[in-house]
């Protein structure tokens, strides 16, 4: 069946570092993915909606510049964390559908990474 | 805008027991709903999910939801509970029929198994 993928599943970067976190869709694909954040016993919180080849969507109070966006193919996102802080540390997941409406698809999770700044 | 509550953020049962999740959603039309489980430190696995008719949905391991339009709630419920059913799970809503529409989360339910 369809598989989001997500790498690396775990990081730890120094604090000012930027990491990069990889989103692909394996056997479809994707013009719209989504990236949420998940604190330690928290919900999953909504970041931003990656658009193929156009400007991600952010989520209000999600700094754009800080969380950089790349959808430059149909298959992958990519999730930057600029000068990364401790707050950063988080476990991040995103989310892909194939097809253009729910109806007999689903919506497919990456098995998320784990960021921690030090 | 669309919500969902999850009122319950910890819940405990004897195994054995039975289970009922609690899930309110807030939307304007017909939503999209779903359930998904957590194990400490894994991604999400998809239990059920209702699109439309049959408003009893039967999902994996043995759960089920029932859609109330009435009620506005979508809750979760299994018969007998294992150990390993131990986990966070989490009730979400689609904002929208497309697979460009969002997801919104509740806050998740915590289920303990007493021994």
């Amino acid at each position: 069946g369809a598989v989001v993928s997500q790498h690396p599943s775990w990081v730890i970067c120094k604090s000012g570092t930027s990491v990069k976190i990889e989103c692909r869709s394996l056997d479809f694909q994707a013009t719209t993915m989504f990236w949420y954040r998940q604190f330690p016993k928290q919900s999953l919180m909504l970041m931003a909606t990656s658009n193929e080849g156009s400007k991600a969507t952010y989520e209000q109070g999600v700094e754009k510049d800080k969380f950089l966006i790349n959808h430059a193919s149909l298959t992958l996102s990519t999730l930057t964390v600029t000068s990364a802080h401790p707050e950063d540390s988080s476990f991040y997941i995103c989310s892909a559908s194939p097809g253009q409406a729910f109806s007999g698809n689903t919506i497919y999770f990456g098995e998320g990474s784990w960021l921690t700044v030090v | 805008a669309q919500s969902v509550t999850q009122p319950d953020i910890h819940i405990t049962v004897s195994e054995g027991a039975s289970l009922e999740l609690r899930c309110n959603y807030s939307y304007g039309a017909t939503p999209y709903l779903f359930w998904y489980v957590q194990s400490p430190g894994q991604g999400l696995q998809l239990l059920l999910k209702y699109f439309s008719g049959d408003t009893l949905v039967q999902g994996i391991k043995g759960f089920e939801a029932e859609f109330k339009r009435s009620q506005s709630s979508f809750n979760l419920r299994k018969p007998s509970v294992h150990w390993s059913d131990a986990a966070e799970y989490f009730c979400a809503v689609a904002t929208g029929y497309s697979s460009a529409s969002k997801i919104i989360f509740g806050s998740g339910t915590r289920l303990s198994i007493r021994p």
